[in-house]
């Protein structure tokens, strides 16, 4: 299976701050026949469910917040925040849907 | 409106089968390119992904539990069925149900999730 490493494992911020997360993958999650990247990022708030942000690397889903962000490619890709607020408080995950889906182990954000 | 909705026992006993039921609404498990998953997590630790069906029966495991898990669906209850056998205290954990896309044969992503239901393995 494909293993997901997320780091840092947490990461406190400033309110205004840009947060960065980066997930690292043990082989490509590039398709080259439509030169997607099958990886997609979850935001999950305390006590509750995670919540879809971004899927195909960068896309983002509808109602998601344009602080959100998501870039890379082949192995290596980043979930940027541009500008942290305090609701984005919580624990963000990627994962990988180019073989049998595994997540990476997770990033808290808090506010520092 | 999609909404999922996860429902079993609070509490399991050591080596008893578990039997958890998501029920959708909002689609059905009919739709073409849609199907839905199981996930759990442990108290304060990470999401694991358990199985996945899609619309056209196609189902996938986790390789570490698939010989402990089914999975099956009922179009016409709007109902996806997990089970999952000889269940032991270290399986105590929130479980969730979730919407998955397919973007090709066995894969996608999820973009609805249940509120998730607490299982709690002991004697």
């Amino acid at each position: 299976d494909i293993v997901m490493t997320q780091s840092p494992d947490s990461l406190a911020v400033s309110l205004g701050e840009r947060a960065t997360i980066n997930c690292k993958s043990s082989q490509s999650v590039l398709y080259s026949s439509n030169n997607k990247n099958y990886l997609a990022w979850y935001q999950q708030k305390p006590g509750q469910p995670p919540k879809l942000l971004i899927y195909w690397a960068s896309t983002r889903e509808s109602g998601v917040p344009d602080r959100f962000s998501g870039s890379g490619s082949g192995t290596e890709f980043t979930l940027t925040i541009s500008s942290l607020q305090a609701e984005d408080v919580a624990v963000y995950y990627c994962q990988q849907y180019f073989g049998p889906l595994t997540f990476g182990g997770g990033t808290k954000v808090e506010i520092k | 409106q999609v909404t999922l909705k996860e429902s079993g026992p609070v509490l399991v006993n050591p080596t008893e089968t578990l039997t958890l039921t998501c029920s959708v609404s909002g689609f059905s498990l009919s739709n073409t390119g849609l199907g839905v998953g199981w996930f759990r997590q442990p108290p304060g630790k990470a999401l694991e992904w358990l199985a996945h069906i899609f619309s056209n029966d196609e189902k996938s495991y986790s390789a570490s539990l698939k010989s402990r898990l089914t999975i099956s669906k009922d179009t016409s209850k709007s109902q996806v069925v997990l089970t999952m056998t000889n269940m032991d205290p270290v399986d105590t954990a929130t479980y969730y149900c979730a919407r998955i896309i397919k973007t090709g044969t066995f894969r996608g992503y999820f973009n609805y999730w249940g509120q998730g239901t607490l299982v709690t393995v002991s004697s």
